[in-house]
């Protein structure tokens, strides 16, 4: 079965700077790839996702980035907020196969002001 | 609802009590999902339903676990004579709503029951 390896497993950065989370998947069948933010106690929220006929996916501050032929991901976040602190999951699935998603073990991200 | 529903969010059970965890998903979403989240960890699927077809069950952990979807709504997930190991948070998702001609890919996730067995 698919096996999705996350890193780092804790990020701090100063506010302002830019967070850069990285992901790796085994199965190449894979063809969707989400990431959710997860602030303590509350539910995972999907905050971007890339399918994998594109390449990389922006939505203002944040950018995702995909290598096919590498099998791995990223998670850009630029411009770092305070609010922005919170666990990070990557995860991959096949969209066909009923889009059960397989997920990173998480990245604590600390943002300090 | 607005989102998806579960309940109860926290639930004591003493070693070998059986439990039942609801789940009331987004209205309309055809596709639901159980996963069981250990503290630190990233969230681990359990089982997966199309309506009320459980297509997927490679992830229960062992036979004391079942779910149920039989309207094709509310699910249920039971585990029976709990064990320690099986204190988690259980997460359910829901997706791909009906009468929409693209295929909806983002799972909304419920906000969970803690499950604490002692």
């Amino acid at each position: 079965g698919e096996n999705v390896e996350q890193h780092p497993s804790t990020l701090s950065v100063q506010e302002g700077d830019s967070a850069v989370i990285k992901c790796t998947y085994s199965d190449s069948a894979s063809n969707y790839f989400p990431w959710y933010k997860q602030e303590l106690g509350k539910r995972p929220q999907l905050i971007i996702d890339i399918r994998s006929n594109v390449g990389e996916k922006k939505d203002q501050r944040i950018a995702v980035t995909l290598n096919k032929t590498a099998k791995h991901f990223s998670l850009h976040i630029t411009e770092t907020q305070p609010e922005d602190s919170a666990v990070y999951f990557c995860a991959a699935s096949i969209i066909a196969a009923g889009n059960k998603l397989t997920f990173g073990g998480g990245t604590r991200v600390l943002v300090k002001p | 609802g607005a989102g998806v529903s579960q309940s109860p969010r926290y639930k004591v059970a003493k070693r070998g009590q059986d439990v039942a965890l609801r789940c009331d998903p987004i209205s309309g979403h055809v596709s639901l999902f159980w996963y069981q989240q250990a503290l630190g960890q990233g969230p681990e699927f359990l089982t997966y339903f199309q309506n009320e077809a459980q297509l997927d069950k490679s992830g229960l952990p062992s036979d004391r676990f079942f779910a149920e979807r039989p309207e094709g709504s509310v699910s249920t997930l039971k585990i029976q004579r709990t064990q320690q190991e099986d204190s988690a948070v259980y997460l359910c998702a829901s997706s791909l709503p009906r009468d929409t001609g693209v295929q909806g890919t983002e799972a909304f996730f419920g906000q969970g029951t803690r499950l604490t067995v002692v």
